[in-house]
């Protein structure tokens, strides 16, 4: 198993600018979600799935859009980067919700 | 409501004495606790969890912790530190079985001096 994998690993941005951040798991999990890590500030959940179909807004959702089209992906768009998305955004995954999350290595975001 | 305190944002010690790190919690639920480490540009990897079994809780490489609800604190120790454990730590908490959303503390510094 890859587990959670992430890409890409580091991008840059202009302010103003759309990507999607990509995030797949092989554990036939259900539930996935969305983080950002910025200092001093721990992981704040963005998004979440509960399943295919199924997503919900966490703590910090403006400016983020998710989809869940198949139990294995879960990307993370971002619509029109702004300075203040600068972060590192880490997805994981746990087999239903409430139980133990599994993470993927992180993207590093970097907008100018 | 549901939220993490970790009380020190770092702690150092000497390779070979105890390790302590703080978390106190807040649920208005049975919550399920989580110990994740962080190494420097690497992502989380989980160390212990509790789930309303035990209440003192054995996790990888010689952590464990003991969930207290009188004291709402869920604190990390280990006996010796090695170099290998300088990392940054996390207490998460969420609502047990069903929770959607997890709450992280703002972590942990461990430094661990030779």
């Amino acid at each position: 198993n890859a587990g959670v994998t992430q890409t890409p690993k580091f991008q840059v941005l202009k302010t103003g600018q759309s990507m999607t951040l990509q995030c797949a798991q092989d554990m036939n999990h259900e539930y996935m979600s969305w983080y950002r890590q910025d200092p001093g500030m721990g992981l704040r959940l963005i998004h979440y799935s509960v399943g295919a179909g199924i997503t919900d807004q966490g703590e910090v959702p403006n400016g983020y859009n998710v989809s869940r089209s198949t139990t294995e992906d879960f990307p993370l768009r971002l619509l029109s980067a702004a300075p203040s998305q600068t972060s590192v955004y880490f997805c994981a995954s746990s087999k239903n919700r409430g139980e133990t999350q599994y993470f993927g290595p992180g993207t590093r975001l970097l907008v100018l | 409501a549901q939220s993490v305190t970790q009380l020190d944002s770092h702690v150092s010690v000497s390779e070979g004495t105890p390790v302590l790190l703080r978390c106190n919690y807040s649920s208005s639920y049975s919550p399920s606790l989580f110990w994740y480490v962080q190494h420097p540009n690497k992502g989380l990897q989980l160390l212990l969890k509790y789930t309303s079994a035990a209440t003192l809780v054995k996790g990888i490489n010689g952590f464990e912790a003991e969930f207290k609800k009188s004291e709402t604190s869920f604190h990390l120790t280990k006996p010796s530190a090695h170099m290998s454990d300088a990392a940054e730590y996390f207490c998460v908490v969420t609502r047990a079985n069903t929770g959607n959303q997890f709450y992280f503390g703002t972590g942990t510094s461990l430094t661990v001096i030779p």
